[in-house]
């Protein structure tokens, strides 16, 4: 079936240096959210991003769509110590039928180094 | 964040004993989803409900129960589980309209079966 693919699924990285987590599909995707999981947390909503080719930011987080919509980025500059956590990428892929679900990927697991 | 609450927090079992996980949502969502955490597989789909109808089972073993008696409640039977499967169980809840979707999770119910 549909699936979200993520990479990598650790990161480690010295504290300023950047960070970049990669979602693929083998589908056109109608959107594609990201959610962080900081350790021994839950996940939470990040960012959504709907049109092809769109990029937003968050202060030192920027995400970005494909133009085919079939891809997505999350970097991070310069990273600091409470970036660390899980990143998550989900989409709505269809599960059969008419049905989709939200499905994520297998995260991301960044860890910094002070 | 205290949209989606879930209770117990923390819970330990034997392999013969019978518990319920609780999951409230406060946001007036109309689906409600269970998610399993384990480190070996993050954020597997378990069951979902729409407007209190299951609408998916991802082959969950019949020893887990779900249970939603109206938009805003959901509950987990447990009974008789394995050693594996001590995990995360994470709910979440959407308001589900078209291909819009954000997920908002409650803080998990750690599960240690021993």
């Amino acid at each position: 079936g549909q699936q979200v693919m993520q990479i990598p699924q650790y990161q480690h990285v010295q504290e300023g240096e950047d960070f970049t987590t990669y979602c693929n599909s083998s589908t056109t995707l109608s959107n594609i959210q990201w959610y962080k999981q900081r350790p021994g947390g839950h996940p939470v909503f990040l960012i959504q991003l709907v049109k092809s080719g769109e990029v937003k930011k968050q202060k030192r987080l920027t995400f970005q769509f494909g133009e085919a919509k079939k891809n997505s980025s999350l970097h991070i500059t310069a990273t600091q110590t409470t970036d660390v956590g899980t990143y998550f990428c989900a989409a709505r892929v269809n599960s059969g039928g008419s049905n989709y679900k939200l499905t994520f990927g297998k995260g991301t697991l960044l860890t910094v180094n002070p | 964040e205290t949209g989606v609450t879930q209770t117990p927090r923390h819970l330990v079992m034997g392999m013969t004993n019978k518990k319920s996980l609780k999951c409230e949502q406060h946001l007036g969502h109309n689906a409600m989803y269970w998610y399993k955490q384990s480190a070996k597989k993050p954020l597997e789909l378990m069951f979902v409900y729409n407007f209190k109808e299951q609408t998916e089972n991802n082959s969950v073993p019949s020893r887990f129960s779900p249970e939603c008696p109206n938009s805003s409640h959901l509950f987990l039977h447990l009974h008789t589980l394995q050693p594996e499967d001590s995990a995360l169980y994470l709910c979440a809840s959407s308001q589900v309209a078209g291909l819009q979707e954000t997920q908002y999770f409650g803080p998990g119910t750690r599960l240690l079966v021993l």
